[in-house]
Order: C-alpha cells, then structure tokens, then sequence
C-alpha cells in the first residue's frame, strides 16, 4: 500500500533561522514525490520535484529536499526562513499503480515565520 | 501563461441548488482533476480525465458529475447542492506522457470557495 506523512502538522522558525519538513512515505514501487505550497486563499504551487535522478533535489525559492531511500523519507529544508515562506506545504508521492498513477497528498504542514 | 483557469472564485449556493464550476487549461494536458480541500482532510480527488470523452471517478464522487468535450475545458457540475459540499475546489491538470506520466507534476487552479447554505 502506497501512503505519505508528513510528521508535523505545525512548525513555527523565527525569520533567518533553518526550516525543516519532514515527511515519510510509503510505497510498493518507485515513486516520485512532489513538494507543493498554498499561500492563503491561493491554489498548490510546485516547490521541487523527485523522480529518481539525483536525490538531492533543488527547488524554488531557496528549497531543496533529499531523497533517502533506506529511510523512506522526503525532507524539505531550507537554509534561511523568509516571512514570504508562511504557508501551508504539501508533501505528494506518486507511484505508477493505476492506468494514470496513483497520487498521495500528505495532509499537509502550516509553516509560521516569526519576525 | 495562464495556466489553470478556474471560475468563479467564490459562489454561495442554497441547498438544493445546481451550479458547474469551470475549468480551463491552455497547457495541452490530457490528464484533468478535480480535488476538493477540507480542514483536516487534506485533498480529496473527486473525478478525473484521460482526456476529451473519458472521465473516471475518484474517491469523494457523489453528487457531482463530470464531462469532457475537448482538452482544454473540465467543468464539474453540482447536481443538488448540500452543506456537506462547503468547501474549497481545485481544478489540476498534467502532462500523460505513456512510459513515466507518474512523474508529471499537476498543476493547480487558484480554486473556488463555495459555500452552501
């Protein structure tokens, strides 16, 4: 069975300080895992990608996440907190059970940026 | 590029009521969704398209119906309205390439917030 969890449902950083997501998965195949982000009152937005190239994976806005595959985790890190990285993150896999693949979205982790 | 459409942004429905939440994308995609966004719930698929003329159910599929015309449009329609569809819908589509579709990203919709009263 494919599943994913994303451990924190809250996480609070002070601006300027290292932002860390973490999320685990689950999955009978090879899957590639997304990280997306929702501002407030906005649609999801691709943050990174993971599709078995390299697993150290750089996204926008200063984002990376590392693939570990004994771990079977996704973490998305970034160095430095922005106010402008307040929103809700989303951490997907997708494995190719299914005709058209099978998507899984974690439930999501509310990131807080404080001044 | 505009991307995904969606219209209208906010509609407020009384029970009962039908209305088609629309949906548009000038990408090309054959791959279409339609998820619905619940606090505490995450995101639940409602209804999916291959491409024009074939649509499949997903998990959360009553009281809503799908069509698919042509590639661009995905429009999901609200047969009777009930309070237990508040909330907050997301049009996505993709790329469906035939070896590796499962590593196209989707791309969402700004969404439409409904609320039924």
């Amino acid at each position: 069975a494919q599943s994913v969890t994303q451990l924190d449902s809250h996480v609070s950083v002070s601006e300027g300080t290292p932002v860390l997501l973490r999320c685990n998965y689950s999955s009978s195949y090879s899957p590639s895992l997304f990280w997306y982000v929702q501002h407030p009152n906005k649609g999801l937005q691709l943050l990174l990608k993971y599709t078995s190239a390299a697993t150290l994976v750089k996204g926008i806005n200063g984002f990376e996440a590392e693939f570990k595959k004994s771990e079977t985790s996704f973490h998305l890190t970034k160095p430095s907190a922005h106010m402008s990285d307040a929103a809700e993150y989303f951490c997907v896999v997708s494995t190719p059970r299914g005709s058209q693949g099978n998507l899984i979205f974690g439930k999501g982790t509310k990131l807080s940026v404080k001044p | 590029n505009a991307g995904v459409t969606q219209t209208p942004k906010f509609q407020v429905l009384k029970t009962g009521q039908s209305m088609t939440l629309q949906c548009a994308q000038d990408m090309n995609h054959e791959y279409m969704s339609w998820y619905r966004q619940d606090p505490g719930m995450g995101l639940r698929l409602i209804h999916y398209s291959v491409g024009a003329g074939i649509t499949d159910q997903g998990e959360v599929p009553n009281g809503y119906n799908v069509s698919r015309s042509t590639t661009e449009d995905f429009p999901l329609r609200l047969l009777s309205a009930a309070p237990s569809q508040t909330s907050v819908y997301f049009c996505a589509s993709r790329l469906r390439d035939s070896l590796n579709h499962y590593n196209s990203p989707l791309h969402f919709g700004n969404g439409t917030r409904l609320t039924v009263t």
